[in-house]
């Protein structure tokens, strides 16, 4: 069974760092590319940010572009997310997402609960 | 990466069919057939209905359908069921700069 457990949400001041971690299992990790898919607070779904499988491209939305860093440890099953200058708008839950193995990395099959970060002072 | 555009809300009554619409420009929905189709409930992470435009996951009933026609996808589900209440994303590709768009979402309703 494939499950994806993101940690690391907490509250944190404009300006502050954190590092999001999303726990994968059940499925061969380091053969998807995986993706970070934000949602604030009664808002809709927004991309953030994906890996290929083995981490060696990466993509970003422009919303984050030189603040969040993606990467992936294969040999943990576990991506990550740094996120860096933040600010009150980067307030979602933030999602893992695997791909189901498209070209595109654009279709996410499995998706992880959710992990709450809060930007305020 | 302007996010597609859908209606904020659609309503139908149990057994009748209803259509999302999705609409966004040739570099995205139109420029390739990597549309896909996400329910959300409440509280919940959302699921993958359908990819490729019109393919299902395995799980997925097939009364829900998708399709698409120059810059607008659409998802149609039939015979509406309670359980269908919820919100509805889609999904596109949208090249290697944008990479990934949603749309904003539609809240289905069943009377």
């Amino acid at each position: 069974e494939v499950q994806l457990v993101e940690s690391g949400g907490s509250l944190v001041q404009p300006g502050g760092s954190l590092r999001l971690s999303c726990a994968a299992s059940g499925f061969t990790f380091s053969s998807y590319a995986m993706s970070w898919v934000r949602q604030a607070p009664g808002k809709g779904l927004a991309w953030v940010s994906a890996i290929s499988g083995s981490g060696a491209t990466t993509y970003y939305a422009d919303s984050v572009k030189g603040r969040f860093t993606i990467s992936r440890d294969n040999s943990k099953n576990t991506l990550y997310l740094q996120m860096n200058n933040l600010r009150a708008e980067d307030t979602a839950v933030y999602y893992c997402a695997k791909d189901l193995g498209s070209g595109a990395w654009s279709f996410f099959d499995y998706w992880g609960q959710g992990t709450l970060v809060t930007v305020s002072s | 990466q302007s996010a597609l555009t859908q209606p904020r809300s659609v309503s139908g009554s149990p057994g009748q069919s209803v259509t999302i619409s999705c609409t966004g420009s040739s570099s995205d929905v139109g420029g390739y057939n990597y549309v896909s189709w996400y329910q959300q409930h409440p509280g919940k992470a959302p699921k993958l209905m359908i990819y490729d435009v019109s393919k299902r996951p395995s799980g997925v009933p097939d009364r829900f359908s998708g399709s698409k026609s120059d810059n607008t996808a659409s998802l149609t589900i039939s015979g509406l069921q309670a359980e269908d209440e919820a919100d509805y994303y889609c999904c596109s590709y949208a090249g290697n700069y944008a990479r990934v768009v949603f749309g904003g979402g539609t809240k289905l309703t069943v009377l």
